[in-house]
Parts: structure tokens; C-alpha cells; sequence
């Protein structure tokens, strides 16, 4: 079954601090895997799109790992923003019959404090 | 170049009547996808099309709910009888070409359902 799994549920961080967002998936076959930010009430903006031969995107303070053998990713935040305060949704991508699929994990709430 | 539009943003039904939720793709996107995110949870896919075509409709409720993307105008989702269980955030996406492997997915804000 194909599933994206992200951990923490949720994070509380102090202003300046970095962390670290996981996402494990069992998509297969594998297209590309995306980070989205989601700020509440707002419709999910991509931060980073990586394909299979990609281990690392950087976009800003965001820099996203991809490791394929394992079909790990992780989301680093560094010097984060009180604007970082949102949901992180890791989004993997299969293209299978020419139907190109989403696959949405459940997100990682995040919410910075001064 | 607008991004994904919805419209409206916010709907609210009474049980048992109907909601028409609208979205228009960028210029040049082919491809559109419908989400519904219940609160407190994550995004689920619905259905994918593409002009005049459903291509994948799997994450699709089999009664009640019905989507169309017509060769001009917005693609609309629609939702029948409206329940309760409907009151969620639909989210639209759109796209270019599926082939590519970096083909970017753009949303829109999304409409908001509540059904009283």
C-alpha cells in the first residue's frame, strides 16, 4: 500500500533554533518527492521537489534530504522564523499507466515561539 | 499569471442541498487534482483530471459526489445531498504536462465547506 508516514505530529521550537522533520514512504514506483508548507487556512506552497538521483535541495533556511534506498526524507529548518509556524506536508509522487498521483502524509505541525 | 483560483471560499449548505465547488487552473495547466482535508488531519486525494477526462477518481466517495473538467471553464466538484460528514477544506491543484519528473503541482486556497 502505498503510504507516507511524517514525524513529529507536532513541534514546538524556540525562535533561532533548527529541527528536523522525517518522512518515510512505501510509494512505489517512485517519482519525485516534494516538501509543502501549509500556513493555516492557506493551501499547501512547495518549498523543495526532489527527484530519485537527488539526496539534497536547499531553498532558503529549508534544506531537504532524500535518501532513496532507505525512502527516507528529512525537512532541516535552520535559524527558524516566528513565520515558520505552520503544517510541513511531504508529498511523494508516483507515475504509474501515465496517471501521475500525489501521495499526501499527514503533515508535521510546527510552531515556533519567541 | 493568476495562480490556481477557487471560488468561493468559504460555502455553507444546509443538509440535504447541493455545493458546486469551482477551480481554475494556471494558464497553460492541463491536469487538475481535488483534496479534501478534514480539520485536524491531513490532505486526501479525491480525483484527477485532465480536459474532459477523469483520469483517476480512487480516493472519490462512489455516491453523492461527481467531478467535470470541461474543455472551457473551471473544473467543478460537486457534491449532492450534502451531510455533515462533507464540512472539510477542498483544496484543487493543477499542473502541466504529467510526464515530467519534476512537473510542479500548484494549489489553490481552497474552499472551505461547512454544512449546518
Amino acid at each position: 500500500k502505498n503510504q507516507v508516514e511524517q514525524s513529529p505530529q507536532s513541534l514546538i521550537i524556540l525562535e533561532g533554533k533548527n529541527c528536523t522533520l522525517q518522512c518515510n514512504y512505501t510509494v512505489s514506483p517512485f517519482s519525485n518527492l516534494r516538501w509543502y508548507k501549509q500556513d493555516t487556512g492557506r493551501g499547501p506552497v512547495s518549498l523543495t521537489i526532489m527527484t530519485f538521483s537527488e539526496n539534497t535541495k536547499s531553498n532558503g533556511r529549508y534544506t531537504a534530504t532524500l535518501d532513496a534506498d532507505t525512502k527516507q526524507s528529512s525537512l532541516h529548518i535552520t535559524a527558524s522564523q516566528l513565520s515558520d509556524s505552520a503544517s510541513y506536508i511531504c508529498v511523494v509522487s508516483a507515475l504509474r499507466d501515465s496517471s501521475y498521483k500525489l501521495i499526501f502524509g499527514s503533515g508535521t505541525r510546527l510552531l515556533v515561539r519567541p | 499569471n493568476a495562480g490556481v483560483m477557487q471560488n468561493p471560499r468559504h460555502l455553507v449548505r444546509r443538509r440535504g442541498q447541493e455545493a458546486r465547488l469551482r477551480c481554475s487552473p494556471m494558464k497553460g495547466h492541463s491536469h487538475v487534482y481535488w483534496y479534501r482535508q478534514l480539520p485536524e488531519e491531513g490532505l486526501k486525494f479525491m480525483v484527477y483530471l485532465q480536459k474532459e477526462n477523469i483520469i483517476d477518481e480512487s480516493g472519490m466517495p462512489k455516491e453523492r459526489f461527481s467531478a467535470e473538467f470541461p474543455k472551457e471553464g473551471p473544473s467543478i466538484l460537486r457534491i449532492q445531498q450534502v451531510v455533515r460528514g462533507d464540512s472539510a477544506a477542498y483544496f484543487c491543484a493543477s499542473s502541466p504536462l504529467l510526464t515530467q519528473e519534476n512537473t510542479e503541482a500548484f494549489f489553490g486556497q481552497g474552499t472551505r465547506l461547512t454544512v449546518v
